[in-house]
């Protein structure tokens, strides 16, 4: 069974530019989360989703982020304009409604100059 | 969610095992607890979780002590594979609640 899906995997960028994280969670997860982790800390949500819904956004900075997962499955990270402060590890995991083990991604790796 | 406390670094010899504590002591009785690990470069990974009573699972065992405001992780047989940071977090279980990470504990295993 196919994990957590995130692309890409690496991304540099002048800040300023916009940039976007791609993610698609296990088949048949119906919750979607993305994280924010810095360097030598844990990862911080950002935003949690039930199917296409936004139920948990209260620390997503929303005037440079946003987010979307438009039919409930696969969900973009977007990012703009990008901030040097932004550079980190943006994690996306899954899990099903009413279970609690969640399953991350890889993550991407976000540099920003 | 109740705050955890973890060491910030342990080491451990390969083939020994590693113990990793976590203190919980504001634990509520409707909170788990859970672990996690993340190895370099990659997401976190779900290791285990309890209520009160130890849990044992392919990865690893959990005590949680009786009046519950603390737990270890065992690892029977430490390899270098199992070289990550690893997270306590305790949490009520709802339907898609969020992990809340700490700063976890940097175990290194070494030959």
């Amino acid at each position: 069974e196919a994990g957590v899906v995130q692309s890409p995997r690496y991304k540099i960028i002048e800040k300023k530019q916009p940039v976007a994280f791609w993610c698609n969670p296990i088949s048949g997860h119906n919750t979607l989360y993305w994280y924010l982790q810095n360097l030598g800390q844990g990862p911080e949500l950002l935003i949690r989703y039930e199917n296409e819904e936004a139920v948990d956004d209260s620390q997503l900075p929303k005037d440079r982020f946003s987010a979307e997962r438009l039919k409930g499955v696969d969900s973009t990270l977007k990012i703009q304009p990008a901030e040097l402060g932004d550079s980190a590890v943006y994690l996306c995991a899954s899990s099903f409604s009413g279970t609690n083990e969640q399953f991350f991604g890889p993550g991407t790796r976000l540099t920003v100059l | 969610d109740a705050k955890t406390t973890q060491p910030t670094s342990m080491d451990c010899a390969e083939g020994r095992a590693a113990n990793l504590p976590c203190n919980h002591s504001t634990i509520s009785g409707n909170e788990y607890v859970y672990w996690y690990r993340q190895i370099h470069s990659q997401g976190p990974q779900y290791i285990i979780h309890g209520l009160k009573n130890n849990e044992t699972n392919e990865m690893a065992s959990l005590i949680i002590t009786e009046d519950r405001k603390s737990s270890t992780l065992i690892l029977p047989h430490a390899t270098l594979r199992d070289t990550a940071v690893y997270y306590c977090i305790v949490r009520v279980i709802l339907a898609g609640n969020m992990l809340t990470f700490g700063g976890g504990t940097r175990l290194m295993v070494k030959p």
